[in-house]
């Protein structure tokens, strides 16, 4: 079974600029969840998606957002971009439903904001 | 909201020797654990998980403990080997709707050939 993949895998933006990110889950997983990793921060809850609906979301600007498709594919975009923002960018997927299942990363997109 | 404590920041062992990493959480709702490793440039690899209704559970020369009284759970590592070497990452699920994850800040762990 394919993991999870995720395009681009690596992005340099100018501050201002917005950007789209995506993920593409393991076959059969229906929750996509996003995470930022920095130095600073470590890893940081961005949101959860699961059924073409939100389910969390975590403590981010309105700047951030995301998306999920019938077929579970998820994006997320980050408008306005500020030099903050440069960090790693994983999307993790699982089965989902609530029965505390694993969760397995992408490889993540590096994004820097010059 | 969650907060996971982890600790020590970096740990170095001899080969052979076994490191410990703890964790403690905030959450009493908690109850998923999974811990995962993090090699230079790679994706972060779940290597062992456990939920609320057991004490431990052992995957060859790794385990993990879990205290629900406490709030507080252990990675144990035995027979440590170089490719042990990494970051490694504790995190807790609270709640019951959804899969958030809340990380501790990692421990970067070095076998000494």
């Amino acid at each position: 079974k394919a993991g999870v993949t995720q395009t681009p895998r690596y992005l340099i933006k100018t501050r201002g600029q917005q950007v789209t990110l995506s993920c593409s889950p393991i076959s059969g997983h229906r929750s996509v969840s996003w995470y930022q990793q920095t130095p600073g921060q470590g890893l940081q809850f961005l949101f959860e998606y699961f059924s073409e609906t939100q389910r969390n979301k975590g403590n981010f600007p309105g700047r951030f957002s995301g998306r999920q498709f019938s077929n579970s594919r998820s994006e997320m975009n980050v408008s306005t971009l500020e030099l903050g923002d440069s960090a790693l960018y994983l999307c993790a997927s699982s089965r989902g439903g609530g029965g505390n299942y694993e969760q397995y990363f992408g490889p993540g997109t590096r994004l820097t904001v010059t | 909201g969650e907060n996971v404590e982890q600790h020590p920041s970096t740990l170095s062992v001899q080969e052979g020797d076994s490191a410990v990493i703890k964790c403690t959480y905030s959450d009493s709702a908690s109850n998923y654990f999974p811990w995962y490793k993090q090699e230079l440039g790679k994706r972060p690899q779940l290597i062992i998980d456990i939920r609320s209704n057991v004490g431990e559970k052992k995957d060859q020369r790794i385990a993990v403990t879990l205290n629900k009284t406490a709030k507080h759970f252990s990675l144990h590592i035995t027979e440590t080997q170089p490719e042990d070497s990494a970051v490694y990452f504790c995190a807790a699920r609270s709640g019951f709707i959804g899969e958030k994850l809340t990380f501790g800040t990692g421990t970067r762990l070095t076998i000494i050939p």
